[in-house]
């Protein structure tokens, strides 16, 4: 089974809206961590957000924010005012405490910001 | 944020031959991994470097086809041998930071194309 899924492989959006990307992930760990990070074409990851499963309130960075809910396991990120700089892949990621320090990526959201 | 680099940026490479991709970061980070990132993929962890030890590996990895020297703690390589086409993707080096999360940082990438 998967442990991180993200069901939308692609997604258009109109520059200055809001955008949700979708994430779900599957773990027994009652200790984990969660991540988002995006990919511009250039290929290089950038660290967006973090969200630790003992954190009471949703993680935010600027326009970033993680819609942690706990009981779904689900961890949506949330782009508001997007930019036409926005446009990249976007990766879920989860950390379980019993891994050994190691992160496990989804299939990844193409997100396309239109003019 | 740890400053990583990687050189090559990208190569073609031919069939058989091996490609030694280099990662620096400018600070001593205990733990560098690889990841590699096959066209389209997602990533999927290769090895974990510690410093002073062997690397260890995932499953489906094994040291003959990527061996991983770290020889400091802010240097390390990755070699691709006896490529095929098959090895084409990017290869990217992280490092973990101890913050909220331990989350990774990653360097710029290197693209292999394989011919």
């Amino acid at each position: 089974a998967q442990k991180i899924t993200q069901t939308q492989p692609g997604m258009f959006v109109q520059e200055k809206e809001a955008v949700t990307l979708d994430c779900t992930y599957d773990t027994s760990d009652p200790s984990y961590g969660l991540f988002w990070y995006k990919q511009p074409s250039s290929g290089e990851m950038i660290f967006l957000i973090y969200q630790g499963s003992y954190d009471q309130q949703n993680a935010t960075e600027g326009r970033y924010s993680l819609n942690f809910q706990k009981a779904r396991k689900s961890a949506n990120l949330v782009i508001s005012a997007s930019q036409l700089g926005d446009s990249a892949m976007y990766f879920c990621a989860m950390r379980e405490a019993y891994r050994d320090d190691k992160i496990i990526f989804g299939k990844g959201t193409r997100l396309h910001i239109l003019p | 944020s740890a400053v990583i680099s990687q050189k090559p940026s990208r190569d073609i490479c031919q069939r058989g031959t091996s490609l030694t991709i280099q990662c620096q970061v400018d600070s001593q980070v205990t733990m560098m991994f690889w990841y590699r990132q096959q066209p389209g993929q997602s990533l999927t962890l290769i090895a974990t470097a510690n410093q002073g030890s062997e690397a260890t590996y995932e499953s489906g990895f094994v040291i003959d086809k990527f061996p991983i020297s770290r020889p400091n703690l802010t240097f390390s390589t990755l070699t691709v041998s006896n490529m095929s086409p098959e090895d084409s993707s990017i290869y990217l080096c992280s490092v973990e930071e101890p913050g909220q999360g331990y989350e990774q940082y990653f360097g710029p990438g290197t693209r292999l194309t394989v011919t």
